[in-house]
């Protein structure tokens, strides 16, 4: 079965660090991309960035340039997204995705369950 | 950045009903990356139509998808109690993408 495992939720205080985690299994994780998209609460979808763990080429949605890091190991089939320095207005559902090309149309077709980070003095 | 706006944000339909669900571009997309998502309370995002028009696998056949340029449209064509979810537009160009900001499908 194709699929995407996150780490689990994670609670931090303003100005910490934080790496979190999606495990892709069931498929060859260096052939496909893989996005990360943020949903604060009660909000909608934003597209943050991609990453293609065969060469780690990374691209960055304008808004999120320089206030994350999106990294890969392709040893173990993960892909990381992580912040240097958490603000209260990172607290948010953050999901990633797989990016699949059928036909040379592409769109995110297997997505994990979601990590819940919560930055909270 | 392309922005794409949805409309309307919240859509009010019965069950057995036809909706249809817009999503503007501010600059041309390309079909081939422009996608739809529906997502539902707790749960992840699910792909329903990539490339503006093709049914993502396993999605019934009263979801389809239209449109070029800067106007796509998601039409559901009979209204089923489980469609009634947040729907969302996607696209992916010059290496960024971006989503629309949501139609809500609620029932009347």
């Amino acid at each position: 079965e194709v699929q995407l495992v996150q780490s689990g939720a994670e609670v931090k205080k303003p100005g910490e660090s934080l790496k979190i985690s999606c495990k892709g299994s069931g498929y060859s994780f260096t052939s496909y991309w893989i996005g990360w998209v943020r949903q604060m609460p009660g909000k909608g979808l934003e597209w943050m960035g991609i990453i293609y763990p065969g060469d780690s080429d990374t691209r960055y949605s304008p808004s999120f340039q320089g206030q994350v890091t999106i990294s890969a190991d392709k040893s173990i089939s993960t892909a990381y997204l992580q912040w240097s320095s958490l603000k209260a207005s990172d607290t948010a559902m953050y999901y990633c995705a797989r990016e699949v090309t059928i036909f040379g149309a592409d769109a995110f077709d297997i997505w994990g369950q979601g990590t819940m980070v919560t930055v909270s003095s | 950045e392309i922005v794409l706006t949805q409309s309307p944000g919240t859509l009010s339909l019965s069950p057995g009903e036809r909706a249809t669900l817009s999503c503007r571009a501010s600059q041309s997309v390309s079909s081939s990356y422009l996608a739809w998502y529906q997502q539902k309370p707790g749960q992840a995002p699910r792909l329903l139509i990539y490339g503006a028009s093709s049914r993502a696998t396993g999605i019934p056949d009263r979801f389809s998808g239209s449109g070029s340029g800067t106007d796509f449209t998601l039409t559901i064509s009979r209204l089923e109690p489980e469609d009634f979810a947040v729907y969302y537009c996607q696209q992916y160009g010059s290496s960024q993408g971006t989503f629309g900001q949501g139609t809500k499908l609620e029932i009347k």
